[in-house]
């Protein structure tokens, strides 16, 4: 079975710039998650979508948003990008969305770098 | 402020050695996992642990979930060039946000020959 594929593999954009992230969850899991990993660090947990509703969401700001549609695919879109912006961003599937399933499983990232 | 303090940041052997990775922390988890990650991909699931004081074993690499689930332990006995990396260890807060994992930092094991 396909993992969890993300799309682009890399993206270079200008400050100012909007950038579309895309994320396809492993085939039959609901819940996808979106995390950013800046250089040298772990993950930081962005966003939560289970049943196309955002369910949990991180210390992000508002230029950060999501959505995730009907086949459980999801997009992460960040507007007036910052030099601070670059950083692989990971997308996440899991099953089910409850208590004791928390295991998730990793895309291979996409890697922004904002010049 | 890291919710897990992972340590040591960085790990540098030979080839045959033992080592121990750890993960702390003052709160307590729903359940833990491990990952390994290669530069420029994502992590990569190797373990979920959910009960107090269970013990998981993978082929040379043991991992262990602390009695009141605020830490864990990864081993890797006879340590190989093929396991260098970083490894990670996320954990799920029961009363946080529902899908949330908690990083650590991160321990960057290099492997030599």
């Amino acid at each position: 079975d396909a993992g969890v594929t993300q799309s682009p593999t890399h993206l270079i954009k200008t400050r100012g710039q909007h950038v579309t992230l895309r994320c396809s969850p492993i085939s039959g899991h609901k819940s996808v998650s979106w995390y950013q990993q800046v250089l040298g660090q772990g993950p930081q947990f962005i966003f939560q979508y289970y049943e196309k509703e955002e369910r949990g969401r991180g210390n992000f700001p508002d230029r950060f948003s999501a959505r995730q549609f009907p086949n459980y695919s999801s997009e992460l879109n960040v507007n007036a990008l910052l030099l601070g912006d670059s950083a692989l961003y990971l997308c996440a599937s899991r099953p089910l969305a409850g208590w004791g399933q928390e295991t998730q499983y990793f895309g291979p990232g996409t890697r922004l770098l904002v010049l | 402020t890291q919710l897990l303090e992972q340590s040591p940041q960085f790990l540098s052997i030979q080839e045959g050695e033992n080592l121990t990775v750890y993960c702390n922390s003052s709160s307590v988890f729903s359940s833990l996992q491990w990952y390994r990650q290669e530069p420029g991909e994502g992590p990569v699931l190797l373990v979920t642990v959910v009960t107090g004081g269970e013990v998981k074993k993978l082929k040379r690499l043991t991992f262990q979930f602390g009695d009141a689930r605020k830490d864990s332990s990864l081993h890797i006995t006879a340590a190989q060039p093929g396991d260098t990396g970083l490894y990670l260890c996320a954990g799920a807060v029961r009363g946080s946000t529902l899908g949330r994992l908690y990083f650590g930092r991160g321990t960057q094991l290099t492997v030599w020959p």
